[in-house]
């Protein structure tokens, strides 16, 4: 079965600092991997997603990702947070074939310091 | 515009009432999902649909149900047998998976969430 870990539930970083979230899958094929982030009580909004090719993606907002799959890793990561990127982020894991569904991870708030 | 509708905003039950959530997408998507989002939990899967009159169980079927007669429409009952229904409930549709990898744009997309409260 596919699974999505995020091992850190909360980060908070100061305004202009890097940004790194991790994001760890299992899956038996080639994964299709999103980030989605959400601000609170809203809906998801999606970031970036890979699904073959170059490894490194870039999404919207400045932020972008890296797909390792020796470390079975899709890490987002961003040069220099903004206040408005406080929010809660979220990976997933998409399957594909007759039983295609997304399976999320169980998010990391972050929180930015002015 | 094309989008994901949930309807309503905030919804009160009383213990023992079924209610139903309302998920509308104009999107021509073929895969609908329904989403369950507790604190500290993420989201956890509770039905999805890949085509009209079929759907699926997710991780956390148990005490809701759903329906999926026309493509544009996927909606929510949450069952008197659901014991902990207060949370908020997120619908979302995509290209199905599997036809989506031809394209790459199997992403889904996200209503802005139903908050159910029972009181």
């Amino acid at each position: 079965a596919q699974s999505v870990t995020q091992p850190d539930i909360h980060i908070t970083v100061s305004e202009g600092a890097s940004l790194e979230l991790r994001c760890n899958y299992s899956y038996g094929a080639t994964p299709y991997l999103f980030w989605y982030v959400q601000s609170p009580g809203q809906g998801l909004q999606l970031l970036l997603k890979y699904f073959s090719g170059d490894t490194l993606v870039q999404g919207i907002k400045g932020f972008e990702a890296e797909f390792k799959r020796s470390q079975s890793s899709f890490n987002l990561r961003k040069p220099s947070v903004h206040w408005s990127d406080a929010a809660e982020y979220f990976c997933a894991v998409g399957s594909t074939g007759t039983a295609s569904k997304l399976t999320f991870g169980t998010g990391t708030r972050l929180q930015v310091t002015l | 515009d094309g989008g994901i509708t949930q309807s309503p905003k905030y919804l009160f039950r009383k213990e023992g009432q079924n209610v139903t959530l309302s998920c509308e997408q104009n999107l021509n998507h073929d895969a609908m999902y329904w989403y369950r989002q507790d604190p500290g939990q993420g989201l956890r899967l509770i039905y999805y649909s890949q085509i009209v009159n079929d759907f699926q169980k997710g991780d956390i079927a148990e005490g809701y149900s759903v329906s999926r007669e026309k493509k544009e429409s996927f909606p929510l009952t949450v069952t008197s047998a659901q014991k902990n229904p207060t949370a908020f409930y997120l619908c979302a549709s995509s290209i199905d998976l599997s036809a989506g990898t031809l394209t790459g744009t199997t992403e889904a997309f996200f209503g802005q969430g139903t908050r159910l409260t029972v009181v």
